[in-house]
């Protein structure tokens, strides 16, 4: 089935860094990408997503392009803040299309210090 | 839209009783997932409901664990004769379709002593 893997953790970044996150997927298919944060004792909510081959998801600076060439989504921010300190998933459907439920990376702890 | 609401929050209990944690999905969603997150790792996939009907279920679903959702609003996860091991955050999320990511609630802790 499809799978996603991320790099390790834990990333810690001084405020106005760079931010990438990489995330690799094996799939059947092109199906939906997401990615998903978590605050501190908090459920997840999502970050964004990619739909298609080429497309590129975005929200609150993060980035994402679905690259088919290289199986990868990875999360990008040009500046990160001290409020981007969380947990980052990666996620897609378990195969085919759809995605009525969604197969989870590791998550990527993210430490941004002032 | 309040969103996606858990009670409780946090549960301690002894090995071998018994816990129902609720969820309360955004109103107009007719989809409900629960998942299990154990400490470093990602969400796993534990169980689907679309309306009243539980339309999926994980193999991480022993046959301690039930879940339902009578009316398509409202669900409950039950684990029966809990184990140490069941000790992990339980999340629900609720979606309208498939395609557009899901809602999650603030998910459930639960700590099997």
């Amino acid at each position: 089935g499809n799978s996603v893997t991320q790099m390790e953790g834990p990333v810690t970044l001084s405020e106005e860094a760079f931010l990438t996150i990489n995330c690799t997927y094996t799939a059947t298919g092109y199906p939906s990408l997401f990615w998903y944060v978590q605050y501190p004792g908090e459920g997840l909510q999502l970050l964004l997503k990619a739909t298609k081959a080429d497309d590129k998801g975005s929200n609150k600076g993060f980035e994402a392009t679905y690259r088919k060439e290289t199986t990868s989504f990875h999360l990008e921010k040009g500046s990160v803040q001290v409020s981007d300190s969380a947990v980052y998933f990666c996620a897609l459907p378990p195969q085919g299309g759809g995605s009525e439920k969604l197969v989870f990376g590791k998550g990527t702890k993210l430490t941004v210090n002032p | 839209d309040t969103g996606v609401s858990q009670d409780p929050r946090h549960k301690i209990t002894k090995r071998g009783q018994n816990v129902t944690f609720r969820c309360d999905p955004i109103s107009e969603h007719n989809r409900l997932y629960w998942y299990r997150q154990t400490l470093g790792q990602g969400p796993e996939f534990l169980t689907y409901f679309q309306n009243e009907a539980q339309l999926e279920k994980s193999r991480l679903l022993s046959d301690r664990f039930s879940a339902e959702r009578p009316k398509g609003s409202f669900s409950t996860l039950e684990i029966q004769r809990t184990e140490q091991g069941d000790s992990a955050m339980y999340l629900c999320a609720s979606s309208l379709r498939g395609g557009r990511g899901y809602t999650f609630g603030s998910g459930t802790r639960l700590t099997v002593v």
